[in-house]
């Protein structure tokens, strides 16, 4: 079945760095969601594309629909420790069900 | 607009035990879905539903889980019976169409003894 990997895994970064993940498939999606989740709660919804080539913002964050459609990638600026979480991604394809990623742990240093 | 409801927030049970995990959707959304998390597998997709009719329930795990959604403000996740290894976070999503964005509730944390 499809499945997705995202990369890196888990990463620790600076107050007020930047902050880029991805998300990669050997199969197509039409649609791709990001999604972030914090100890304790449900994901929620960050960003979502549905056209290849795609890039969209939402505040700090900017995500992009890959051009192959096998990829997407989500990026933060200014990074502030409100960003720790967990990301994770999502695709669909047309008469398929949603395959999430394994996620992106994200911890912020002050 | 009230999200994803989810209840109970925590469940502790023993072996053995029937489970039930509530969810009322977003008002208006007419796909449901029901997921597990696990820091082994992450989270599962087990079933949905679309305009309260189950479409998919190949992720159900064993004969022991069982769904229904009798109304459009209601669905319900049931375990009979429990066992240790059902130990995980169980969530409820909805949307409003196909392959639109999925919404999740906050998740019921279920523990079997």
């Amino acid at each position: 079945g499809q499945q997705l990997n995202q990369s890196p895994q888990s990463m620790f970064i600076q107050e007020g760095e930047d902050v880029s993940m991805n998300c990669t498939s050997s199969s197509i999606f039409n649609t791709w969601l990001w999604y972030k989740q914090d100890p304790g709660e449900g994901p929620v919804l960050l960003i979502a594309l549905y056209k290849a080539g795609e890039l969209t913002s939402n505040g700090r964050l900017t995500a992009q629909f890959g051009i192959t459609r096998k990829d997407s990638f989500l990026n933060i600026s200014a990074s502030i420790p409100s960003d720790v979480g967990i990301y994770f991604c999502a695709g669909y394809l047309y008469g398929q069900n949603f395959v999430f990623g394994p996620g992106t742990r994200l911890s912020v240093l002050p | 607009d009230a999200g994803v409801i989810q209840s109970p927030r925590h469940e502790v049970t023993e072996m053995g035990q029937e489970v039930t995990l509530r969810c009322k959707p977003i008002s208006g959304h007419d796909y449901l879905f029901w997921y597990r998390q696990t820091m082994m597998r992450g989270l599962e997709l087990l079933i949905y539903f679309n305009n309260n009719v189950p479409i998919d329930d190949s992720g159900m795990p064993e004969d022991r889980f069982s769904a229904k959604m009798p109304n459009a403000s209601f669905s319900t996740l049931k375990i009979q019976p429990s066992e240790p290894r059902d130990s995980a976070v169980y969530f409820c999503a909805t949307g409003a169409g196909e392959g639109n964005e999925q919404f999740f509730g906050p998740g019921t944390r279920l523990t079997v003894l």
